[in-house]
């Protein structure tokens, strides 16, 4: 069964530092995945989706990296910013019955930017 | 283009009522999904559908029942609320059926449902 595992769980930084997430799967055979960001209280906003043929990702400040073979995926975000404060979640798409495909959630990194 | 909608945005239930959380796209996927979002956990999938009229179970089933009659509208049904379905639910849709592509899943805001 695939879980997903995000570390740290939480993790607060001064102002303009640079970081990185990790998202760890326990089944290479993924497809797609996708990291989200999620403000307190909202819905999730896309941020950056790597296809499984892929190995990274950049929008702006952000570089999201995959290696299916080893499991695993980080975020990095450069010159972080108090905005940038939410939780950032990370997840991997899988085939479900009838040729559909879902997600499979880890539990999230809660992040706090200090200025 | 409103993309997927959500109704309520939030609801206070007391144990065993039964009520429906709407969920509506606009953008003609076939593929839609319910998941449930626990405090401080990741998303867990409960039901999801490949096109009207056809239905099967995720991760978290129980308690839950859907139907699919058309291709807008995924409502998803409680019918004996219990505490436990305390939770934060989205709904999502996604065109393509393969992962293997730049196919996303777009979220609803989502229902907080609150059981007392």
């Amino acid at each position: 069964k695939q879980e997903v595992t995000q570390i740290p769980a939480a993790l607060s930084v001064p102002e303009g530092e640079n970081l990185v997430l990790n998202c760890s799967f326990t089944d290479s055979a993924i497809y797609n995945l996708q990291w989200f960001r999620q403000d307190p209280g909202k819905g999730l906003t896309s941020l950056l989706l790597i296809q499984s043929s892929q190995r990274e990702q950049t929008s702006g400040r952000l570089n999201a990296s995959l290696d299916k073979s080893s499991g695993r995926s980080t975020l990095y975000i450069a010159a972080s910013q108090p905005g940038d404060s939410a939780t950032y979640l990370c997840a991997v798409y899988f085939i479900v019955r009838q040729a559909g495909t879902a997600l499979i959630f880890g539990k999230g990194t809660t992040l706090s930017v200090s200025s | 283009n409103a993309g997927v909608t959500q109704t309520p945005k939030f609801r206070i239930l007391k144990i065993g009522q039964s009520m429906t959380l709407q969920c509506t796209q606009d953008m003609n996927h076939n593929y839609m999904y319910w998941y449930r979002q626990d405090p401080g956990m990741g998303l867990k999938l409960i039901y999801y559908s490949v096109g009207a009229g056809i239905t099967d179970k995720g991760e978290v089933p129980n308690g839950y029942n859907v139907s699919r009659s058309t291709t807008e509208d995924f409502p998803l049904r409680l019918e004996l609320a219990a505490p436990s379905q305390t939770s934060v639910y989205f709904c999502a849709s996604s065109y393509f059926p393969v992962a293997e592509s730049t196919d996303t899943q777009y979220f609803g805001p989502g229902t907080r449902l609150t059981v007392l």
